[in-house]
């Protein structure tokens, strides 16, 4: 069983649509939760950042994470064409040294159609 | 924000030789680098880690002889790609972090490699 399980669509929804992207992972040392985006032939780009549980809100896109369900998500409202990529989740420990490396989700291929 | 370049973007390679992959953090100091390699369609898979004047770190089934990983400096890593072979031939990632700034890691475009 992979550490982190994430949908690996694809996705294809209508401009304006509201997106749900989802991840669950197994080990619950997990305690940093990173949404990137990454379009194709280009690297990652980190989208959003939390520590722990809650909820977090920056312009149209919302994270989500429950750690007792170890489940996390990404909500991005009103979706626009250039919202189209493939999206991952990353996740990692909080303690040090090979602890700090990420651990990805397999990716989510969004399509939002003009 | 924090700017990781690669260089080349794109290279193509004959079998047998050898290819150098550039990672630099442009506007920081990267105490650690990670090198990735991404096959189409799927995840980074993490190759080694490197830590400033240290031997890097290599994940398991990752051959250290052949890939070849230099962090001589705060803000340069190198992957060299030893006797290519056409097998590996995919898009490489590197990233860095400054851990004693933060704990957020910043890609770079990536590399794609491919051999013939």
């Amino acid at each position: 069983q992979k550490e982190v399980e994430q949908d690996p669509g694809p996705l294809s929804v209508p401009e304006g649509a509201i997106v749900s992207l989802n991840c669950t992972y197994s080990n619950s040392a997990f305690q940093y939760f990173m949404w990137y985006r990454q379009y194709s032939r280009k690297g990652p780009e980190l989208l959003m950042y939390t520590y722990s549980s809650g909820n977090k809100e920056d312009g149209r896109f919302t994270a989500q994470v429950d750690k007792s369900s170890k489940y996390i998500s990404l909500f991005i409202r009103d979706s626009q064409p250039s919202d189209s990529a493939t999206y991952l989740c990353a996740m990692r420990r909080i303690s040090s040294g090979s602890a700090r490396q990420l651990t990805f989700g397999s990716g989510t291929q969004l399509t939002v159609l003009p | 924000g924090a700017v990781v370049s690669q260089h080349p973007s794109w290279v193509i390679c004959k079998s047998g030789t050898s290819v150098k992959i550039e990672c630099r953090s442009l506007d920081f100091q990267a105490t650690t680098m990670f090198w990735y390699r991404q096959f189409p369609k799927q995840s980074l898979m993490l190759m080694a880690t490197s830590n400033e004047g240290s031997k890097a770190t290599y994940e398991q089934g990752v051959e250290k002889d052949k890939f070849l990983i230099n962090h001589a400096s705060l803000t340069l890593s190198t992957l060299t790609v030893t006797s290519a072979h056409p097998e590996d031939s995919s898009f490489y990632i590197c990233s860095a972090r400054d851990w004693t700034v933060s704990y957020e890691q910043y890609f770079g475009p990536g590399t794609r490699l491919t051999v013939t």
